[in-house]
């Protein structure tokens, strides 16, 4: 039972480039979720999942797509990548059942120059 | 104003000492509270839900005030171990997905 696995661990883009971030997780969690931590500013929600081919926007999803094809997939897309997009980006999940809270990965580690 | 506020510290303590952390949410819906840890440059780690009838794990008891809209936890006898940032969470009825606090960094010294 490996949790939710990210990868990669660290990344460098250039500014214009595109890429996926990958989260998994084994656990048969419904809801997913992504979160970028930027100093002083807390966790901030990028995009979240309920079940297989259900996805929204949470506060900051402008330039960051999402798919949820299968219940253990939740990639995160960076359309054109962008130095305001530096940050450490977290995936979660947890069981849609109760009121449970979310298990991280984690983490992955992005600089665009 | 921020969903979830908390004091950012840091708190300095010495070793045995008892210390509170507090939080106050904006948003009435809100359904589910948790005290969540990161350590530096590592992912948060739940540490507790937080339930209206307060509850306690060993040395960390955590309450929640729905009429008032705050959540506290206090940590008895702190260790060095206990260094760390706490993050005061909110979860919504509707989204089922996360607000964070920005964060209490704690440092407990020898």
């Amino acid at each position: 039972n490996a949790g939710v696995t990210q990868t990669p661990k660290f990344q460098v883009l250039k500014t214009g480039q595109s890429m996926t971030l990958q989260c998994a997780q084994d656990m048969n969690h419904e809801y997913m979720s992504w979160y970028r931590q930027d100093p002083g500013m807390g966790l901030r929600l990028i995009h979240y999942s309920v079940g297989a081919g259900i996805t929204d926007q949470g506060e900051v999803p402008n330039g960051y797509n999402v798919s949820r094809s299968t219940t253990e997939d939740f990639p995160l897309r960076l359309l054109s990548a962008a130095p305001s997009q530096t940050s450490v980006y977290f995936c979660a999940s947890r069981t849609g059942q109760g009121t449970y809270g979310y298990t991280f990965g984690s983490g992955t580690r992005l600089t665009v120059v | 104003r921020k969903e979830v506020e908390q004091d950012p510290g840091p708190f300095n303590v010495p070793e045995g000492a008892t210390v509170a952390f507090n939080c106050t949410y904006s948003n009435s819906a809100s359904q589910s509270f948790f005290w969540y840890r990161q350590d530096c440059r590592k992912e948060p780690k739940l540490l507790m839900s937080v339930y209206s009838s307060g509850n306690e794990d060993g040395r960390f008891t955590a309450q929640l005030n729905r009429a008032s809209q705050y959540i506290s936890l206090l940590i008895r006898d702190s260790k060095l171990s206990d260094s760390a940032t706490y993050l005061c969470v909110v979860m919504d009825t509707g989204r089922r997905a996360l607000t964070f606090g920005s964060g209490t960094r704690l440092q407990v010294q020898p």
